[in-house]
């Protein structure tokens, strides 16, 4: 597609629900991120897919958080058991190599927990 | 220390002056550098890039890069209250346990431009 595309652009759940967020990358685009932003803050590294290279999960905040990448483009990223503090905006963003190249986000998913 | 700092701000300047955002980095092994917008309740934007030592001009917008001060800093020339946003510095980090580079962002400067 032109840009980057996730869905749902908002979602409101109960606490201790699962939540599904998806994106859908540039064509071509080998690498995809997501990243978190509560309200004011600043962006926070959640998980990295750079082609067939094993994800760098390092930024998942624990272990109720999970993401995939099927077929080297669509990624999910699966929040289980949601809790308050997970309310935030989920952005992905893809670039066309790795992290050195330049970034495009989403407009990202909006997540409140209620 | 945080891996990539920026002052919050806001930065207030008046209309048509220059505005001076500025960001350090921690990791000396950072090659890439970014600057994004963000205006309120959308998703950043870039507005530059830059990778090697000293200034790299587009339009307004000014990129400064010193590495062996580990600096970057973003000048806007003739600032519009359109510019009014906050600004984002990344950079290109490694992840210490992985040891592969993942794009590290500050938590931005809040600019403000008055009519």
């Amino acid at each position: 597609g032109a840009g980057v595309s996730q869905s749902p652009s908002n979602k409101v759940t109960e606490k201790g629900k699962d939540v599904e967020l998806r994106c859908d990358p540039i064509s071509g685009h080998t690498a995809l991120y997501w990243y978190r932003q509560s309200l004011g803050q600043g962006l926070e590294f959640l998980i990295y897919f750079q082609g067939n290279s094993a994800p760098d999960k390092s930024g998942l905040p624990s272990d109720r958080f999970s993401a995939e990448r099927t077929g080297g483009s669509v990624s999910t990223l699966t929040i289980q058991r949601t809790q308050q503090e997970d309310s935030a905006v989920y952005l992905c963003a893809s670039s066309l190599l790795g992290s050195g190249n330049t970034i495009y986000f989403g407009e990202g998913s909006w997540l409140t927990v209620v | 220390q945080k891996e990539v700092e920026q002052n919050s701000g806001p930065l207030s300047v008046p209309e048509g002056a220059i505005a001076s955002l500025n960001c350090t980095y921690s990791d000396r092994g950072s090659q890439s550098f970014f600057w994004y917008r963000q205006y309120s309740g959308k998703s950043p934007e870039l507005i530059m890039f830059i990778y090697s030592n000293g200034d790299k001009e587009d339009g307004r917008f000014t990129a400064q890069l010193n590495k062996a001060s580990q600096y970057v800093s973003l000048l806007i020339r003739d600032s519009q209250p359109s510019d009014s946003a906050t600004y984002l510095c990344a950079v290109n980090s490694a992840v210490r346990d992985t040891g592969r580079r993942a794009l590290t962002f500050g938590s931005g400067t809040r600019l403000q431009v008055q009519p």
